[in-house]
């Protein structure tokens, strides 16, 4: 069955450095997300990209994040100047076209920021 | 805006035994429901889907929902629960009256059902 595929599974890293949470989205898709879990709270939207650009964003996706699909197929979150408060699980997702179509996610990627 | 209640933290059953885990939601006009399954250090699980039609869906692994728009709810459940359903559930919702690129997903805040042998 097909997937959604993130990397790295686990980062760490300092306050103030950049980092890149990478997604490959199911192949035929057209629309993907990005959504995060902080530990122990809900799982909050961050931002929806179809045709090359953001259709979607929350109050959470400030300046300091940024979405890209560089190649045919990878679909990347950039967080600038990472904040302890940026500690928490991101997960990709994509889906097909169609109002009822299903939103499949990955298996997430845990940031934590020291 | 639209809004999901999952007014359980924590729902125990034994083995064998039936299953409910509530949610109830808000939206202004129909709603596209959803719900998810999160195993331990795992990603979120589609397991099924309200969209139109039959107010009875049924899901992956025996799971079913019921969609009540009365009682604007959608609880989950499952007629004989196994050891292996334990995990986090979430419930979410998006509404319909959302242009199709937008599918803004809002969750619940999961509910973890611990299935006891």
């Amino acid at each position: 069955e097909p997937e959604v595929t993130q990397t790295p599974s686990h980062q760490v890293t300092q306050m103030g450095q950049e980092v890149i949470l990478r997604c490959v989205p199911i192949s035929n898709h057209l629309y993907f997300y990005w959504y995060r879990q902080i530990l122990g709270q809900k799982v909050e939207f961050l931002v929806s990209f179809y045709n090359n650009e953001i259709s979607e964003k929350s109050e959470i996706f400030d300046d300091q994040f940024s979405v890209e699909r560089p190649d045919g197929s990878n679909f990347t979150l950039k967080i600038r100047s990472t904040k302890l408060e940026d500690s928490a699980m991101y997960f990709c997702a994509s889906r097909d076209t169609g109002r009822g179509n299903t939103i499949y996610f990955g298996e997430g990627s845990w940031l934590t920021v020291v | 805006a639209q809004s999901v209640a999952q007014p359980e933290d924590q729902v125990n059953v034994a083995e064998g035994n039936p299953l409910t885990v509530k949610c109830t939601y808000s939206v202004s006009g129909n709603p596209y429901l959803f719900w998810y399954v999160q195993y331990p250090n795992r990603g979120l699980q589609f397991l099924l889907k309200y969209i139109t039609g039959d107010n009875l869906v049924k899901g992956s692994y025996g799971f079913e929902a019921e969609f009540n728009k009365s009682q604007t709810s959608f609880h989950l459940k499952k007629p004989s629960a196994l050891v292996s359903d334990s995990a986090l559930y979430f419930c979410a919702v998006r509404d319909w009256a959302s242009g199709a690129g937008s599918y803004q997903l809002t969750f619940g805040k999961g509910t973890k059902l611990s299935v006891i042998p």
